[in-house]
């Protein structure tokens, strides 16, 4: 059973579209987050939700949203793509908030905006 | 404010010789530490990690890492390195909150045949 999954993995898309990015988590995890993986492996966290609630929201630009209808579920959605979205963006979830909790990651969703 | 360093992106060994892999840390307060590994073209998986109990942690895949205070160093070591070791590594910081969580630059491992 995978544990963080992503949907798609891979996603491919013209500049101006609006596009979503689905994950869901299978274990039991109160907190879940986006991070944004740069060409040079550079990864930073955007997003985190602890129970359906956001905690963390890093300087991103506002075209990006995350949703959470459940606490199993963390969907980020991008509107108006520009060329710099093109990263691979991973989906992580940790049993709680606190910082001892090791993150565990999804598969990844390469996104390339042209 | 936390936040790691590692030194060197690109580290290249022989296989079966020795791997390092540095992280220093800058915290203000004692921090939990990590090292992730990241196979190509994969998420990152949880190699160890550090939680303020033993100073030297050993993870899977017979890696370990040492908590120096006094250096503020966290260097990830592996006695004989495989062919199958060869990914991204990077090591992570988070304050006792969750709220404040970093990862490093990563290094890149590569191992000679």
């Amino acid at each position: 059973d995978t544990a963080v999954s992503q949907t798609p993995k891979y996603l491919v898309t013209q500049m101006g579209n609006d596009k979503s990015i689905k994950c869901e988590q299978n274990l039991g995890h109160d907190t879940m987050y986006w991070y944004k993986q740069d060409s040079k492996k550079f990864l930073k966290i955007m997003f985190s939700y602890n129970n359906k609630e956001l905690i963390i929201n890093e300087t991103v630009p506002n075209r990006f949203s995350p949703k959470s209808p459940d606490k199993a579920h963390l969907n980020l959605h991008i509107n108006s793509l520009e060329l710099g979205d093109s990263a691979v963006y991973f989906c992580a979830s940790s049993q709680e908030v606190r910082g001892r909790n090791e993150q565990f990651f999804g598969p990844g969703t390469r996104l390339t905006v042209l | 404010a936390q936040s790691v360093t590692q030194l060197g992106s690109h580290v290249s060994v022989s296989e079966g010789a020795l791997v390092l892999l540095r992280c220093n840390y800058s915290s203000s307060v004692p921090p939990y530490l990590f090292w992730y590994v990241q196979y190509p073209n994969q998420g990152l998986q949880l190699l160890l990690k550090y939680t303020s109990a033993a100073t030297l942690v050993k993870g899977i895949n017979g890696f370990e890492a040492e908590f120096k205070k006094s250096e503020t160093s966290f260097h990830l070591t592996k006695p004989s390195a495989h062919m199958s070791d060869a990914a991204e590594y990077f090591c992570a910081v988070s304050d006792y909150t969750g709220n404040q969580f970093y990862f490093g630059t990563g290094t890149s491992l590569t191992v000679i045949p």
